[in-house]
């Protein structure tokens, strides 16, 4: 049983550029949420998608956008970066079925966005 | 709002003495608790989870946890660390439903040979 995929696991580029990060939940999980991890920083939550739309939000700019598609995968997407967006990006899944109400959500590796 | 507090940034510990790992949060309804383990430049990987029931709960690589309400605590422990348990170990908070984590900053534990 595949676990979250993530890809790409580096990625360089410079201000002002846009990038797409991707993430493939674990079988049978429905629902993805996204979370920037800053170096030395714990990891804050950007957003989450289920039924093909955004649900929460976390404290961040309209930079930061998404998609959830019907195979459950979601896309991570930031225009207009900033040297403040280097971090780790993490990506993870959760269902019914992963602890009471979908509490439990499972990580995928992650993806290095460094800005320079 | 919701907060976790990991008050200890670095801990060094020989290679088998005890740890204890420090967590406080503030979340104002039932917490649901989680330790994560997170190698270098690695995802996060569950170590154990409190959801409810039993105040102590055994998690992977025999680490274990104690939920304390009264002191709104969920200390992570481990009675004999090994060198492969160098690593960041964070607590996070969250809720009922989908809702969103709440992470602490981590603390970052060396183990001593």
């Amino acid at each position: 049983d595949a676990g979250v995929t993530q890809s790409p696991t580096h990625l360089i580029k410079t201000r002002g550029q846009q990038v797409t990060l991707r993430c493939s939940p674990k079988s049978g999980h429905d629902t993805v949420s996204w979370y920037q991890q800053a170096l030395g920083q714990g990891p804050q939550f950007i957003f989450q998608y289920y039924e093909e739309e955004e649900r929460q939000r976390g404290n961040f700019p309209d930079r930061f956008s998404g998609h959830q598609f019907p195979n459950y995968s979601s896309e991570l997407n930031v225009n207009a970066l900033w040297l403040g967006d280097s971090a780790l990006y993490l990506c993870a899944s959760s269902s019914k079925t992963s602890g009471p109400s979908y509490n439990e959500q499972f990580f995928g590796p992650g993806t290095r966005l460094t800005v320079l | 709002a919701q907060s976790v507090t990991q008050p200890d940034i670095h801990i060094t510990v020989s290679e088998g003495a005890s740890l204890e790992l420090r967590c406080n949060y503030s979340y104002g309804a039932t917490p649901y608790l989680f330790w994560y383990v997170q190698s270098p430049g690695q995802g996060l990987q569950l170590l154990l989870k409190y959801f409810s029931g039993d105040t102590l709960v055994q998690g992977i690589k025999g680490f274990e946890a104690e939920f304390k309400r009264s002191q709104s605590s969920f200390n992570l422990r481990k009675p004999s660390v090994h060198w492969s348990d160098a690593a960041e170990y964070f607590c996070a908070v969250g809720g009922t439903g989908r809702r969103a984590l709440t992470f602490g900053s981590g603390t970052r534990l060396q183990v001593q040979p």
